[in-house]
């Protein structure tokens, strides 16, 4: 299995100010035939199901602010907030897509 | 707009059986994967299960392999998940997720499901 794991678990933001989530992934997610990084991201509030944010490593999801934004390839990957706003507090998780099972990063808590 | 609509939770005891269900509306449900999801109390999420559109591919976590089965009713727009001997370690919400494309990320998600496995 692939194991993800995220830094740091918590992490505490002035508004207005950037946040950077990393993600490592314990083997390769980038698939060779295309030249993709099978790597998602999530945002969780509390009482909410996961919202998709960013797929592909860097694709932003339809409806995502552009304050929004992911990087990485092969096994390092980061989510930044570049301007983090009130809303933005939640739990954010990785996901990899790239083997069965498809497992996620054990979240990473962002407060203000 | 697409709703997934999950019902069947509920408390159980150990050992015995509960089957979730996942309603889809708001898309072409016979033309995406689905996954389950889900979520101790407090705790982090875990991929349980995908089934590809015609049900014939079905992949599970190991942690639930041999005791969950999951299947889908495209007439009805519906996906299941049958638990079986089911244990404490099971409980938590369990959420459906649409996948854009099988095998993919997911893209929708249900509220999800509380269960509750408890004597």
């Amino acid at each position: 299995d692939i194991v993800m794991t995220q830094s740091p678990d918590s992490l505490a933001v002035s508004l207005g100010e950037r946040a950077t989530i990393n993600c490592k992934s314990s083997q390769s997610v980038l698939y060779n035939s295309d030249n993709m990084n099978y790597l998602a991201w999530y945002q969780q509030k509390p009482g909410q199901p996961p919202k998709l944010l960013i797929y592909w490593a860097s694709t932003r999801e339809s409806g995502v602010p552009d304050r929004f934004s992911g990087s990485g390839s092969g096994t390092d990957f980061t989510l930044t907030i570049s301007s983090l706003q009130a809303e933005d507090v939640a739990v954010y998780y990785c996901q990899q897509y790239y083997s069965i099972p498809y497992t996620f990063g054990q979240g990473t808590k962002l407060e203000i | 707009q697409v709703q997934l609509v999950e019902s069947g939770g509920g408390v159980v005891q150990p050992g015995r059986s509960l089957r979730l269900s996942c309603a889809a509306s708001g898309f072409t449900f016979s033309s995406y994967g689905m996954h389950w999801v889900r979520q101790a109390p407090g705790k982090g999420l875990e991929w349980v299960a995908i089934i590809s559109i015609d049900g014939t591919n079905k992949y599970y976590a190991d942690s639930v392999r041999g005791r969950f089965t999951l299947s889908r009713d495209n007439s009805k727009s519906t996906l299941y998940l049958q638990m079986n001997s089911l244990r404490a370690e099971d409980t938590a919400m369990y959420y459906c997720a649409k996948a854009p494309h099988y095998g993919s990320y997911s893209d929708y998600w249900g509220q999800g499901t509380l269960v509750t496995v408890s004597s």
